[in-house]
């Protein structure tokens, strides 16, 4: 599986864009990159994902570097509801879903 | 879209007893479906792996004895903690994996156990 590294935490005024950079340098060629958000006492809720082109969904922007090595999740406008850990994962298979340690996302109002 | 349904949300149980949790996918049918288990502040940790109709598939370092689980339905897994103690308190959650369509895995909403 591959490894991922996160910043711990990040911070974001309201309605500011935010970008939460992932890196998984050692992500294998078949694998997709997910972005899952966790609020506190709840289960992770899906974000986007994204194989090689970036993605665009009701929710965010996933840019993919070329290389596939990192990317980063760019949340146009963030609300206070945005506030939550961001997971990114690599992964292809269905089998064994592995969570790194993931960015804290706090939105100052 | 795809729904996984965790149930219960809260326990509390005595040490030394068992507690059952149910997860279950309401819309979809799920071959996989995985446990995990979250400490505070901890990211989540892959507990095991459950494929209906087989054993489980457990990680390293968890005991397989004390957290039983069954896939006897595409839609449902249980896991049972045994003989539970309080060191066993944490947040377990379930997801379930869609092969089809865009939905790939979906989360249950966790279960607290309260082990005391």
């Amino acid at each position: 599986d591959a490894k991922t590294t996160q910043p711990n935490s990040m911070e974001s005024n309201e309605e500011e864009p935010v970008h939460l950079p992932c890196n998984h340098s050692t992500i294998s060629g078949t694998d997709y990159i997910h972005w899952y958000r966790q609020l506190p006492s709840q289960g992770p809720e899906y974000v986007i994902h994204g194989l090689t082109s970036n993605v665009n969904n009701r929710m965010a922007s996933l840019a993919i570097a070329e290389d596939r090595k990192s990317s980063t999740l760019i949340l146009h406008r963030a609300t206070l509801r945005d506030a939550a850990v961001y997971y990114c994962i690599p992964d292809n298979t269905g089998n064994q879903f592995y969570f790194g340690t993931g960015t804290s996302l706090t939105v100052i109002p | 879209g795809a729904v996984v349904s965790q149930h219960p949300s809260r326990v509390i149980c005595k040490s030394g007893t068992s507690v059952k949790i149910e997860c279950r996918s309401l819309d979809f049918q799920a071959t996989t479906m995985f446990w995990y288990r979250q400490f505070p502040k901890q990211s989540l940790m892959l507990m095991a792996t459950s494929n209906e109709g087989s054993k489980a598939t457990y990680e390293q370092g968890v005991e397989k004895d004390k957290f039983l689980i069954n896939h006897a339905s595409l839609t449902l897994s249980t896991l049972t903690v045994t003989s539970a103690h309080p060191e066993d308190s944490s947040f377990y959650i379930c997801s379930a994996y869609r092969a089809t369509g865009n939905y790939g895995y979906t989360f249950g909403s966790g279960t607290r156990l309260t082990v005391v």
